[in-house]
This record gives C-alpha cells, structure tokens and sequence, in this order.
C-alpha cells in the first residue's frame, strides 16, 4: 500500500525552540492533513492543505504542501509545554480515505 | 455534540474470543472509518463506509467484519481475536475532508 515517511521519528527540545517535521510520500495526494495526538486520546486535526504550494497558518502552526504533492512540513515556532504530544502527517487520495505517516514523538525541557 | 465515541476504552481478549467495538456519532456524517495503531505504525486503515449499507476495505481488513445499518454507528468485529489485533482501534466520522477521532480502544489479546 502507500507509505508516508515521517522525519525525524522524534525530537527532544528545550521551551522556546522551533520545531519543523516533515513528510514525503511516493505517491501523489490530493489533500496532506497534520494532526496531533496526545496521550490516551485520538488525533486532532490542526492544518490541512488543498493545493500545490500552499502554506498555510494556525498560531504558531504553518505548514506547506509540496509543489510536486508528493510532500509536506509542519513548523511550530516557539514551542510551549502543551506542543508535547505526537504529530502525524496524512495523505488524502480519493474516496476521503488517509493515509498516515508513522509520527513524530515531541518532548520539551522546560 | 458528543461527536464520536468508542466503547469499550479497554478490553482484554483471549485467542479465538469474538467481540464487537462500537461506534457512534451523533454529526450526521456520511463517512466512517476504523483505523488501527501500532507502535511505529501510525495509524493504518481497516474499513470505511461512504453512507449506510455500504462498506470496504481498507489497508488491514483481514480478520475484521463491520457493517453499517444506520448512519450513526458503525461496529468493528473480531470473530477470532490473534495476538497479532493487539492494538488500539480508532474510529473516525468525517465531513468533507475533516475526520474527526474517537478517544480509541485499547484491545490486547492474549
């Protein structure tokens, strides 16, 4: 099936520091979703793009879909305590069905 | 709004035991889908349903059965839990192209 690769697998930062992940895929996708997830919960949408070199904002969040489509990043400026959690990148072909990138592990000193 | 909720949250199966996960939610969307999460997996897809009496498969469906009788629900069955179903299950409802996660199942089989 298709397979999203999601870099870096994790990231330990101090407070205060950027962050940037990002996601490249084989195939073409229509849609790239980020979403967070924190512990014992499900995913929450935080940014999604439509179209070819979008870049696209949510506070601190901005991400960017690739010109070829086959790619993603997600930036958080100024990360804070509450950033802490589990970032997954999504590709949407048709039918509405996503395809998942296999996550990135933040952690933050305070 | 409960959006969408899951029972049971936890559940621990013996090989060979048959259990249904539920589904429910409560926003009138027309598209459903189950998701499994393993560790360094992200999440990967196991069924989906577009509306009510029509389901497919997804990534994983094997070992799994679901139907879609209603609009509001949409129950994951095992018929002989593996070791292997180790996981948790997310279900998701979706309008357009935001899905939205219920809080998850943790199933382990032992």
């Amino acid at each position: 099936g298709q397979q999203l690769n999601q870099s870096p697998q994790s990231m330990f930062i101090q407070e205060g520091e950027d962050v940037s992940m990002n996601c490249t895929s084989s195939s073409i996708f229509n849609t790239w979703l980020w979403y967070k997830q924190d512990p014992g919960e499900g995913p929450v949408l935080l940014i999604a793009l439509y179209k070819a070199g979008e870049l696209t904002s949510n506070g601190r969040l901005t991400a960017q879909f690739g010109i070829t489509r086959k790619d993603s990043f997600l930036n958080i400026s100024a990360s804070i305590p509450s950033d802490v959690g589990i970032y997954f990148c999504a590709g949407q072909g048709g039918a509405q069905k996503l395809v998942f990138g296999q996550g990135t592990r933040l952690t933050i000193n305070p | 709004n409960a959006g969408v909720t899951q029972t049971p949250k936890f559940q621990v199966l013996k090989t060979g035991q048959s259990m249904t996960l539920q589904c429910a939610q409560d926003m009138n969307h027309e598209y459903m889908s189950w998701y499994r999460q393993d560790p360094g997996m992200g999440l990967r897809l196991i069924h989906y349903s577009v509306g009510a009496g029509i389901t497919d498969q997804g990534e994983v469906p094997n070992g799994y059965n679901v139907s879609r009788s209603t609009t509001e629900d949409f129950p994951l069955r095992l018929l002989s839990a593996a070791p292997s179903q180790t996981s948790v299950y997310f279900c998701a409802s979706s309008y357009l192209d935001t899905q939205y996660f219920g809080p998850g199942t943790r199933l382990t089989v032992l």
